[in-house]
């Protein structure tokens, strides 16, 4: 089946390193994404990776792939206010169809 | 581009009565997701078309949600009669048919209060 599952809250204090983990169900899953959710407004996506990859990096943003254990994390560094948000764990196939996303986590970011 | 258009923003109604939410996807995009989100459930994917057909409607929680894309720029999606527990914020997405990430680009949502 297609499950997506991650962790509902996460806080950590501004300046440290934020991580966010994600498990997934889909071994077909191709695409693999973070979605972030600001208040009151729509996802956004925020980075995403192919199931061929492992880590790919993006100025703060640090995503880590474990396609053996189906283990996705997002990692953001010097972690500022402004991050605080949603964050969504999602895959889909080749093809695209339909994304499946998580539950989201909640990141708060003490000042 | 505008992004994808929700309306209203807000709609606050009482049990029983019709509710319609719009949405209008970004030009060119031919497939539109209607998903709902809600703090015990998190975020649900309720149906979705392709050229304005409907693909997957299995997440629709009973007949009284229906969903319409009578041409590629427009949806509705009407709750009637409504009741309390359908309560939640309604997103619209869109994403087009290439574009090599599926990356879907989502609305500002309805916030739907049903008294």
């Amino acid at each position: 089946g297609e499950d997506v599952e991650q962790s509902l809250f996460l806080s950590v204090r501004e300046g440290d390193s934020s991580v966010i983990n994600c498990t997934y169900t889909d071994s077909s899953s191709t695409y693999l994404y973070w979605y972030k959710q600001e208040p009151g407004a729509g996802l956004q996506l925020l980075t995403y990776i192919f199931s061929n990859m492992d880590m790919k990096q993006d100025q703060r943003l640090t995503v880590l792939l474990n396609k053996k254990d189906k283990h996705l994390s997002l990692r953001i560094a010097d972690t500022q206010t402004g991050d605080s948000a949603i964050y969504f764990c999602a895959e889909s196939r080749a093809g695209g169809f339909k994304t499946i996303f998580g539950a989201g986590t909640r990141l708060f970011v003490k000042a | 581009d505008a992004g994808v258009i929700q309306s209203p923003r807000h709609e606050v109604t009482e049990m029983g009565q019709e509710v319609t939410l719009r949405c209008k996807p970004i030009s060119g995009h031919d497939y539109l997701f209607w998903y709902r989100q809600t703090m015990m459930r998190g975020l649900e994917l309720l149906i979705y078309f392709n050229n304005n057909v409907p693909i997957d409607d299995s997440g629709m929680p009973e007949d009284r949600f229906s969903a319409k894309m009578p041409n590629a720029s427009f949806s509705t999606l009407k709750i009637q009669p409504s009741e309390p527990r359908d309560s939640a914020v309604y997103f619209c997405a869109s994403r087009p048919t290439g574009g090599g990430t599926y990356e879907q680009y989502f609305g500002p949502g309805t916030r739907l209060t049903v008294t």
